[in-house]
């Protein structure tokens, strides 16, 4: 199956630091990615999709200037958390889907968020 | 928001035994039924993907059905193994192709 390569896996930061969040696609062209949050005991919430080369659109709540989708290659989408404050610290995750998209997603291993 | 809901959240079994858990989800607009294996500090793996009510998917001692009129799904695990030990990720997706997914069931394989 395809692979997804997400880092950081942890990352710990001071509150009001930004934080960057790597997803790869490793042996094909991701033209859709999706970012994910989990809270504790909740489930996946899709944050916004990006496709490569244009904006990417938010769900609604999601602040898109605190949480910057950048998807400038067909292999690489990042996810900055601007200022971070301890209300951000999640377990966040990227999926993908191939071109042709046959619908399946391919996930990231995702990263935990800890902001102190 | 479609709302997928999964049971139990998580159950601990003895090697050896079968088990089952259920996904729930709206019919309406109803696309496509996904279930992924989810290890820890891995990526979720994609087990099956269904979408014809009556669907029934198998993959070694795991199998899925699929009811979209009453809408659930059950994955089911025959003599179960520590290395099944995983969260179960079910997602349903809607004619526009958008992934709704539950909190997942959460299994633990006592040797």
């Amino acid at each position: 199956g395809a692979v997804v390569s997400q880092h950081p896996s942890r990352v710990i930061c001071k509150s009001g630091t930004s934080v960057k969040i790597e997803c790869r696609s490793l042996d094909f062209q991701a033209t859709t990615m999706f970012w994910y949050r989990q809270f504790p005991k909740q489930s996946l919430m899709l944050m916004a999709t990006s496709n490569e080369g244009s904006k990417a659109t938010y769900e609604q709540g999601v602040e898109k200037d605190k949480f910057l989708i950048n998807h400038a290659s067909l292999t690489l989408s990042t996810l900055t958390v601007t200022s971070a404050h301890p209300e951000d610290s999640s377990f966040y995750i990227c999926s993908a889907t191939g071109d042709p998209g046959d619908g399946e997603l391919f996930f990231g291993e995702g990263s935990r968020l800890t902001v102190l | 928001i479609l709302n997928v809901e999964q049971s139990p959240q998580s159950l601990h079994v003895q090697e050896g035994d079968s088990t089952n858990f259920t996904c729930s989800f709206p019919s309406s607009n109803f696309y496509a039924l996904h279930w992924y294996r989810w290890e820890t500090a891995k990526s979720p793996e994609a087990l099956f993907v269904m979408t014809l009510n009556g669907d029934e998917k198998k993959k070694g001692r795991i199998s899925a059905t699929l009811n979209t009129k009453e809408g659930y799904s059950y994955l089911y695990i025959k003599g179960s193994q520590p290395e099944d030990s995983a969260t179960y990720l079910c997602a349903s997706t809607n004619t526009g192709n958008q992934f709704y997914f539950g909190t997942g069931t959460s299994l633990t394989v006592i040797p």
